[in-house]
């Protein structure tokens, strides 16, 4: 079955930084894009960052545009969020999730449990 | 702050329907661009509900029902039960700003 496993997360200080991963199993990777979403303590969904299924383009919001880098290694499965200059703000839960995809039960889209990120001094 | 609109709180009793809107504009959801309506439960991650507007996944109760018309997207919840209660998001792209959103989120309570 799908799986997202998120790892990465912790304590950082304002200014600093840190690296998630989103380990991929269960579908084809390569084959579609992928999204970092992110949630503050008691706040919304904010979407983050996207990258194609090749990694030839990629998109953010502009509270991350500069400051965060999404990037993937197909040959690992593997989805990841660098984030630097990091600020109190960014404190939330971050997510990483597929694009919809066609598996033997039908289109879904699949999101990972979640990995907390704390930004504070 | 997103550019999707939904109202801040819906409430009804069991068995009643319940409907509320995702409002955008002519760069998102007016110009085309596919709605999709998540659920979140406390703690957990989203669960997609609808996709491409109005279609189910595999294993969505069909109480659940989205619809979009010009700028504006709606989800519906029919047989409303006390399983329902939980946060709703809907989702998009926008053009303008070449980004994709989340709207603002509601809140069902079930009376």
């Amino acid at each position: 079955q799908v799986q997202l496993v998120e790892s990465g997360g912790g304590v950082v200080q304002p200014g600093g930084s840190l690296r998630l991963s989103c380990a991929a199993s269960g579908f084809t990777f390569s084959s579609y894009g992928m999204h970092w979403v992110r949630q503050a303590p008691g706040k919304g969904l904010e979407w983050v960052a996207f990258i194609r299924f090749d990694g030839t383009n990629k998109y953010y919001a502009d509270s991350v545009k500069g400051r965060f880098t999404i990037s993937r290694d197909n040959s690992k499965n593997t989805l990841h969020l660098q984030m630097d200059s990091l600020r109190a703000e960014d404190t939330a839960v971050y997510y990483c999730a597929t694009v919809l995809i066609v598996v033997v039960s039908g289109t879904n889209d699949y999101w990972g449990q979640g990995t907390l990120v704390s930004v504070s001094s | 702050q997103s550019v999707l609109t939904q109202p801040p709180s819906v409430s009804g009793a069991p068995g009643q329907r319940v409907t509320f809107s995702c409002s955008g504009s002519s760069s998102n959801i007016g110009a085309g661009y596919d709605v999709h309506w998540y659920q979140q439960l406390p703690g957990t991650a989203p669960k997609l509900l609808i996709y491409g507007n109005d279609i189910r996944p595999s294993g969505i109760p069909d109480r659940f029902s989205g619809s979009k018309s010009g700028t504006s997207a709606s989800l519906a919840i029919t047989g409303l039960q006390a399983e329902d209660e939980a946060d709703y998001y809907c989702h998009s792209y926008d053009s303008s700003l070449s980004v994709y959103v989340f709207g603002t989120g509601t809140k069902v309570t079930v009376l």
